[in-house]
């Protein structure tokens, strides 16, 4: 079983849309959880941190659930500009020390 | 921008040389994590430095070795180069005295062709 898995996609959405993400991870002891974004043959970049109770960040919503081991990332409004591969990372120790485990990202496209 | 700096951009060796990758970690910074990632995956963890020591590795052979100096930037090394060592190579910045945040922060990346 893979560590982090989320649908590749590609998941094709107009404009104005609401698309929702959810990824699983392997480890009950995980301990930190991100989504990142990442822009064709561009870096990763952090979108946000992922907490137990849930957050936004503007038109951005995270949530975790420890009991069923998934996270999810929800898009309201969603604009041209948010087309971009997003990642679901989980950090599967305290400390850091054995790095961020990565899915293979879920493909997302804005379409006019 | 997050202040990670990366060199060089892109890189061209044969198969069996030897190649070096430098990292820049953001100011205020003392960990470093290198990655791979291969087209088409997601980033897959090589080893992090924390205080100059090396301080957890992925599964990755020992011919990928690393340092960190003390104003905490990095090298990547990587003896007898493959054809499948053809990549982008990430490093991550990070602090592990912040309490209990492990967000890492991204350079733009070295990549890597084999040939």
């Amino acid at each position: 079983r893979k560590e982090v898995e989320q649908d590749p996609g590609p998941f094709n959405v107009p404009e104005g849309a609401t698309v929702a993400f959810n990824c699983t991870y392997s480890n009950s002891a995980s301990q930190s959880f991100f989504w990142y974004r990442q822009d064709c043959r561009k870096e990763p970049k952090l979108l946000m941190s992922v907490y137990s109770s849930g957050n936004e960040d503007g038109r951005f919503t995270a949530q975790l659930n420890r009991a069923s081991q998934y996270i999810s990332l929800l898009i309201r409004d969603s604009k041209l500009s948010d087309s971009a591969t997003y990642l679901c990372v989980v950090n599967m120790a305290g400390g850091g020390a054995d790095g961020l485990t990565f899915g293979k990202g879920t493909h997302l496209i804005i379409q006019p | 921008e997050t202040g990670v700096t990366q060199s060089p951009t892109h890189l061209i060796k044969t198969r069996g040389q030897q190649v070096t990758l430098r990292c820049s970690s953001q100011s205020g910074h003392n960990t470093v994590s290198w990655y791979q990632q291969a087209l088409g995956q997601g980033p897959q963890f090589i080893f992090q430095y924390y205080r100059e020591e090396e301080n957890g590795r992925g599964n990755f052979p020992p011919r990928f070795s690393g340092l960190q100096f003390p104003n905490y930037s990095s090298e990547l090394n990587v003896n007898a180069l493959e054809l499948d060592d053809s990549a982008l190579y990430l490093c991550a910045s990070s602090s592990l005295d912040r309490g209990l945040s492990y967000e890492q922060y991204f350079g733009p990346g070295t990549r890597l062709t084999v040939t």
